[in-house]
């Protein structure tokens, strides 16, 4: 299995600009996932998109893949103050899986 | 209702001792898993199980023990508690391999 790598580790914005953090991983996927983990709390799944997308829209979450880079992105539009929280990606291949959270970009949205 | 819960939601135990995690998902999915996260925000899968049967068992000391007595609950058995022990950990279930859904997290502490 396979773990994403975010990027960037921390991200700091000011409400209502947009952010937008990145996710690399190594080998082909059959999707990839994004989570949300607010301080103190469990992961909340966001978005799912397979490999066969390459754009997908959730209210003020965008997610691209582009599978020949390899990588995956979320854009947070309009942010708010409630959206300050922990970002994973976690790549989905066949076979045996196993779920692999990296080390997140961590966002702060500032009132 | 509460798709995936787990208690305690917080444990502070001595070192040396016995303790249990349950969790419990009403959700109808397959599999369930537990996660170790530690101070460091790093979130480490720790067990699987599918239909009540092992299917992932990362490097874990066998300190660790999961027990699946039906689909719905995963309960995690923890003998002889060390201090590195301490973290919060994570119950979550999927339709396998699928979305994952988290319960809240038990904060271990031992002392």
């Amino acid at each position: 299995s396979q773990q994403g790598e975010e990027d960037p580790q921390a991200l700091s914005i000011q409400e209502g600009e947009n952010a937008t953090m990145n996710c690399s991983y190594k080998t082909s996927i059959n999707n990839l996932q994004w989570y949300r983990q607010n301080s103190g709390r469990g992961l909340v799944h966001l978005i799912l998109i397979r490999s066969n997308e390459r754009e997908k829209h959730s209210g003020r979450l965008r997610v691209t893949l582009d599978t020949s880079k390899k990588s995956s992105s979320l854009l947070i539009t309009a942010s708010r103050a409630a959206d300050t929280a922990s970002y994973f990606c976690v790549p989905a291949s066949g076979g045996s899986y196993i779920p692999t959270f990296g080390r997140g970009t961590s966002l702060i949205v500032h009132p | 209702d509460t798709a995936v819960s787990q208690t305690p939601k917080y444990l502070v135990t001595q070192m040396g001792n016995d303790k249990s995690i349950k969790c419990e998902q009403n959700l109808g999915h397959d599999t369930m898993y537990w996660y170790k996260q530690d101070s460091k925000k790093f979130l480490k899968i720790m067990f699987s199980y599918n239909n009540k049967e092992l299917i992932i068992n990362e490097t874990v000391p066998n300190r660790f023990s999961p027990k699946s007595p039906d689909k719905a609950h995963l309960n995690l058995h923890i003998n002889s508690l060390e201090l590195g022990d301490s973290a919060v950990y994570f119950c979550a279930s999927s339709q396998d391999p699928g979305t994952q859904y988290f319960g809240p997290g038990t904060r271990l502490l031992v002392l």
